[in-house]
């Protein structure tokens, strides 16, 4: 099946402070999605983006599909942007029917 | 935000016991799913249903079923509850499937057994 990776694992920053997070995925896709989960373990979609760019305040994020990888961008980061983030695909199958597969996640912590 | 809800939010129970966890909708979604979320695995997928009654497998199924008679309601239901069903259980709604469309998630149940 589809293997979705997201890297860094762990990211620690300094409140003000800008950075990158990316996804690659094995195969090609339907759907990739963007969730941060809160500290509080609640899961917020971020991203609707199978392709191209979009941004969202501070929060922006590409889809490179032909490469199969996309990035989340977020600056100026806040100590509410602690969490996790989850990049979600649904994998360009004919029986597909929406499910999504996630990777392990990025857990970023914002020191303020 | 989107109109989801699960009960219990908080569970303990013993091996061997029966549980069932409940998903209620309020916006007459088509898609809905079960996901358990463990330490060093993101979430996974148990099983959706894409209608009422309408219901299939997900990658990790072995030891669960579910319901789905109403458009509004997705049981999510173990037997006979083990000790590795120690869990997180997110339900998530979509309008349809795939393309387009954004699947939004309830605030979770949190499942001990002992």
């Amino acid at each position: 099946g589809i293997q979705v990776e997201q890297s860094p694992p762990d990211l620690i920053l300094q409140e003000g402070a800008n950075s990158t997070l990316r996804c690659n995925f094995s195969d090609s896709v339907n759907n990739l999605q963007w969730f941060h989960q809160n500290p509080w373990g609640q899961l917020i979609n971020l991203f609707y983006i199978p392709s191209g760019t979009k941004q969202n305040g501070r929060l922006s994020a590409t889809t490179v599909a032909t490469e199969r990888y996309s990035l989340l961008y977020i600056s100026s980061s806040q100590t509410t942007d602690s969490g996790v983030y989850f990049c979600a695909v649904d994998p360009n199958y004919g029986g597909s029917q929406g499910n999504l597969i996630f990777g392990k996640g990025t857990k970023l912590s914002v020191k303020p | 935000d989107a109109g989801i809800t699960q009960s219990p939010r908080h569970k303990v129970t013993e091996t061997g016991t029966p549980v069932t966890l409940r998903c209620h909708q309020t916006e007459n979604h088509r898609y809905m799913y079960w996901y358990r979320q463990d330490p060093g695995h993101g979430l996974r997928l148990i099983h959706y249903s894409y209608g009422v009654k309408d219901t299939d497998k997900g990658e990790v199924s072995d030891g669960y079923s579910v319901s789905r008679s109403k458009t509004e309601d997705f049981l999510l239901t173990l037997e006979s509850a083990t000790s590795s069903q120690t869990s997180v259980y997110f339900c998530a709604i979509s309008e349809s499937k795939g393309v387009r469309e954004t699947q939004y998630f309830g605030p979770g149940t949190r499942l001990l057994v002992l």
